[in-house]
């Protein structure tokens, strides 16, 4: 299993470009979820997937669009980059939404926009 | 309301060193609270958990302390190795109606540990 998978792992964009982050799982995990990770200030929530089917926004989601292809992937397009979305953005899968399942994370995109 | 404050933000230790780091929270929905270590270009990974109504757990040389009353938690790693540098957050989980949850970060702790 090589667990939760994100491509590409490094990207720099200039501003006003656009550009697409993959997410892959083969846990057959039903929730998905992107994070980015900023110097102090830990892991923010950008969009999360309960479920094939379904997206929802999180904590910090302008700027951001998912879309929920399957089960597997779950990937992150930003439209316009800005280099406040200059970021290490985290693609995460756990099982279900049982109040004890771990969240499994990827390796992650490192992002700087010019 | 939603926040986990987590210190001191930096950690050096000598190997065989107790390194502590506190997380505290405001929200008494949280009802869930685990710990993940991230090593450098990798994303984080679960480390230890702990569930409110307990107030210490151990897994190995990592426990957790958990303070309900003060809305405190805190991990404690015994005779600390080189191996354990890495960057430590805290988290917490927030169940909304209809199952969906969700883990809110501390912002993270870098923990060395020189031989």
């Amino acid at each position: 299993n090589a667990g939760v998978t994100q491509t590409p792992k490094f990207q720099v964009l200039k501003t006003g470009q656009s550009m697409t982050l993959q997410c892959a799982q083969d846990m057959n995990h039903n929730s998905m979820y992107w994070y980015r990770q900023d110097p102090g200030m830990g892991l923010r929530l950008i969009y999360y997937s309960a479920s094939e089917g379904t997206t929802d926004k999180g904590e910090v989601p302008n700027g951001y669009n998912v879309s929920r292809l399957n089960k597997r992937e779950f990937s992150l397009r930003l439209e316009s980059a800005a280099p406040s979305q200059t970021s290490v953005y985290f693609c995460a899968s756990r099982p279900g939404l049982a109040a004890y399942n771990e969240q499994f994370f990827g390796p992650g995109t490192r992002l700087t926009v010019l | 309301q939603q926040q986990v404050k987590q210190s001191p933000q930096s950690l050096i230790v000598q190997k065989g060193g107790i390194p502590i780091i506190n997380c505290a929270y405001e929200n008494t929905a949280f009802d869930y609270f685990p710990w993940y270590q991230q090593f450098p270009g990798k994303g984080p990974a679960l480390l230890i958990a702990i569930r409110p109504d307990v107030s210490e757990k151990k897994e190995g040389r990592f426990t957790i302390s958990f303070n309900k009353s003060a809305k405190q938690f805190s991990l404690h790693i015994m005779d600390s190795q080189p191996g354990d540098s890495a960057t430590y957050f805290c988290a917490a989980k927030i169940t909304f109606s209809g199952g969906y949850n969700k883990l809110i970060f501390g912002a993270g702790t870098r923990l060395a540990v020189h031989p």
